[in-house]
């Protein structure tokens, strides 16, 4: 059975702090994803990565980094947390075909910054 | 920037209705729309999927309505149950990037009252 699991599923952290948000999926997938989702926003691509130690930026990169050392795994990085970016953080990974372009998803971490 | 702009933003529908959400997009690039469902507590996992060169694709209760002329596609949920309440997200890519960078529409939540 397909599965991408996240570190956490509730983390609170205060402002100024290093959070370190962690992904595995154990699908041998190529690609990997982290997205945000904020109510009337829906989900938007903060970071992608297509290889190891490939990275894209997607549409919200600012005040985020990633990480990936390992094909199973995807870390997301918040350098210096600030209250805005109190959100649901949602991985995904997929395979890399043309034709097949199914995301799988973790269950999400909620993160809030007090 | 909004590629894909979603409507309503949520939905209330009686038990044995039938449900509509739609979508929308201005990329002309844009050639597989995907559905995604969403339970509380869990990730977002595919639904349905369409590719241009069809107008309609169903599978059980679940349709796809495509309109390429007008850029616009819909999700019917026909004899909608109340396992159905959940949120949806309409979704878009170009085929051709291989990294099936989705595009996400802002979601609508769907409650199926029994």
């Amino acid at each position: 059975d397909v599965k991408v699991t996240q570190s956490s599923r509730y983390l609170v952290k205060r402002t100024g702090e290093k959070v370190f948000l962690e992904c595995v999926q154990d699908m041998d997938h190529e690609n990997m994803f982290w997205y945000r989702q904020d109510p009337g926003l829906g989900l938007r691509l903060i970071y992608f990565s297509y290889d190891v130690k490939m990275k894209e930026k997607g549409d919200i990169p600012e005040g985020y980094s990633v990480s990936r050392e390992k094909k199973e795994r995807f870390s997301l990085i918040l350098e210096s947390a600030s209250t805005n970016q109190t959100s649901m953080y949602l991985c995904a990974s997929s395979r890399t075909e043309v034709s097949y372009n199914e995301q799988f998803f973790g269950p999400g971490t909620r993160l809030t910054v007090l | 920037q909004q590629q894909v702009k979603q409507s309503p933003q949520s939905l209330i529908v009686q038990k044995g209705g039938i449900s509509i959400i739609n979508c929308a997009y201005e990329n002309t690039a844009f050639d597989y729309f995907p559905w995604y469902q969403q339970f509380p507590g869990k990730g977002p996992a595919l639904l349905i999927a369409i590719r241009p060169d069809v107008s309609e694709k169903k599978e059980g209760r679940f349709t796809i309505s495509f309109n390429k002329s007008a850029k616009q596609f819909s999700l019917h949920i026909m004899d909608s149950q109340p396992g159905d309440s959940a949120t949806y997200f309409c979704a878009a890519t170009p085929m051709n990037t291989g990294f099936q960078k989705l595009v996400f529409g802002t979601g609508t939540r769907l409650l199926v009252s029994p």
